[in-house]
């Protein structure tokens, strides 16, 4: 089975902080993806990532960046976080070649930032 | 950009009754998915139908897809109380392969 796991379930942070949420997932996935997902907007792609280093800006990058160093690790940073980034993150993967084919999703981050 | 509208936004039934769930889209797509969230959790993949498929069943789902008027449906049959979740429908990018568009979801209640 396949497996992605997110470094916390719920998490709490001062604005202004800079927060880090890893993403790790256990079948070699060249496809990494962060959403994150708010009431009555769905969820929302914020940065992607299809290969080691490699980055893609999906539709809300803004506020945040990314760092992929290993196959299997996905980070998502918040240099300076804001009440309005106050959501819940979701991590996924996928297999290159079918990267618009099924995607794994990791169980959330739920983030409060006062 | 293209986005899946998932139609209606919420569904209460009995156990034991059907449930259809409808998503519209606006552009061209490869293929489209129907994703499951049940209640803070993550997502969870349900099945996949390409844009040359018109008819797919898994179990006690059935997703048919309309590529003329850029609409799938997701059925459900023999409800249970377990089924109790949001549902997503998502589609692919063209201009950017590798990533999906989510719809906002239906939340389905089903009680016994």
């Amino acid at each position: 089975d396949v497996k992605v796991t997110q470094s916390s379930r719920y998490l709490v942070k001062r604005t202004g902080e800079k927060v880090f949420l890893e993403c790790v997932q256990d079948m070699d996935h060249e496809n990494m993806f962060w959403y994150r997902q708010d009431p009555g907007l769905g969820l929302r792609l914020i940065y992607f990532s299809y290969d080691v280093k490699m980055k893609e800006k999906g539709d809300i990058p803004e506020g945040y960046s990314v760092s992929r160093e290993k196959k299997e690790r996905f980070s998502l940073i918040l240099e300076s976080a804001s009440t309005n980034q106050t959501s819940m993150y979701l991590c996924a993967s996928s297999l290159w070649g079918t990267g618009t084919g099924e995607q794994y999703f990791g169980p959330g981050t739920r983030l409060t930032v006062t | 950009s293209q986005q899946g509208e998932e139609d209606p936004q919420a569904l209460s039934i009995q156990e034991g009754e059907n449930a259809t769930m409808n998503c519209s889209y606006k552009t061209s797509i490869n293929n489209l998915q129907w994703y499951r969230q049940n209640s803070g959790r993550g997502l969870v993949h349900l099945i996949l139908i390409r844009s040359n498929e018109r008819e797919k069943h898994s179990g006690r789902l059935r997703v048919t897809l309309d590529t003329s008027k850029k609409s799938s449906s997701l059925l459900i049959t023999a409800s249970r109380a377990a089924d109790t979740a949001s549902y997503f429908c998502a589609t692919d990018r063209r201009q950017a392969g590798t990533a999906l568009i989510f719809g906002k979801g239906t939340t389905l209640s089903v009680s016994s």
